[in-house]
């Protein structure tokens, strides 16, 4: 089975645009989870969608947003980017059912400048 | 607010040396605690643990979990260089029908020659 996929690998933007990352899970697979990842927070917690529907959600902002499509193929939005989001976005896959252990994708390197 | 921590910081040892990691924890509603291993890229699933007192067992590596201690522990023996890397704990946790994944910030282990 191929692993988890997410594009694009790497990304600069500037303060004040938008992004969007991509996310495809695992074949099978209907839960897909959004972690940030940087030196000083270590992976912290975006949210999880399941079966198109956001499932749970970290203590980020109403800037970072998500979807998930009827495929379980998954996108993540961060509007009026800042600095401080600079970090590495990682998605992860699992059947869905509680108690799976979560599968990680390769990560987007996403800099602010 | 869930909280997990890992001790130490960072790590260095030499080869064939035994290594212990800690993970502590104060989350509500425990399902699980896992045991990552992330190198370059993606996290990759080393251990799920689930009753307290069981040791998870692959090749040099081991795991058990404490419930009583709310803590766990991740053994490495006859270390080697291939076992740089950075080890993160994550707890599972229950809202509902709804779970994330609360990580630790890691513990850096370099294996040297």
């Amino acid at each position: 089975k191929a692993g988890v996929t997410q594009t694009p690998r790497y990304l600069i933007k500037t303060r004040g645009q938008q992004v969007t990352l991509s996310c495809s899970p695992i074949s099978g697979h209907r839960s897909v989870s959004w972690y940030q990842q940087t030196p000083g927070q270590g992976l912290q917690f975006l949210f999880e969608y399941f079966s198109e529907t956001q499932r749970n959600k970290g203590n980020f902002p109403g800037r970072f947003s998500g979807r998930q499509f009827s495929n379980s193929r998954s996108e993540m939005n961060v509007s009026t980017l800042e600095l401080g989001d600079s970090a590495l976005y990682l998605c992860a896959s699992s059947p869905g059912n509680h108690g799976n252990e979560q599968f990680f994708g390769p990560g987007t390197r996403l800099t602010v400048l | 607010e869930d909280k997990v921590v890992q001790s130490p910081l960072s790590l260095v040892v030499h080869e064939g040396d035994t290594v212990t990691l800690n993970c502590s924890y104060e989350v509500t509603n425990f399902r699980s605690l896992l045991w990552y291993k992330q190198e370059k890229k993606a996290p990759t699933f080393l251990f799920m643990l689930t009753s307290s007192g069981i040791e998870k067992k692959s090749g040099r590596l081991s795991s058990i979990l404490d419930k009583k201690e709310l803590s766990s522990i991740l053994n490495i023996t006859a270390t080697q260089t291939g076992d740089s890397a950075i080890y993160l704990c994550a707890v599972e946790t229950m809202a509902g029908t709804a779970s994330k994944l609360t990580f630790g910030t890691g513990t850096r282990l370099q294996v040297t020659l």
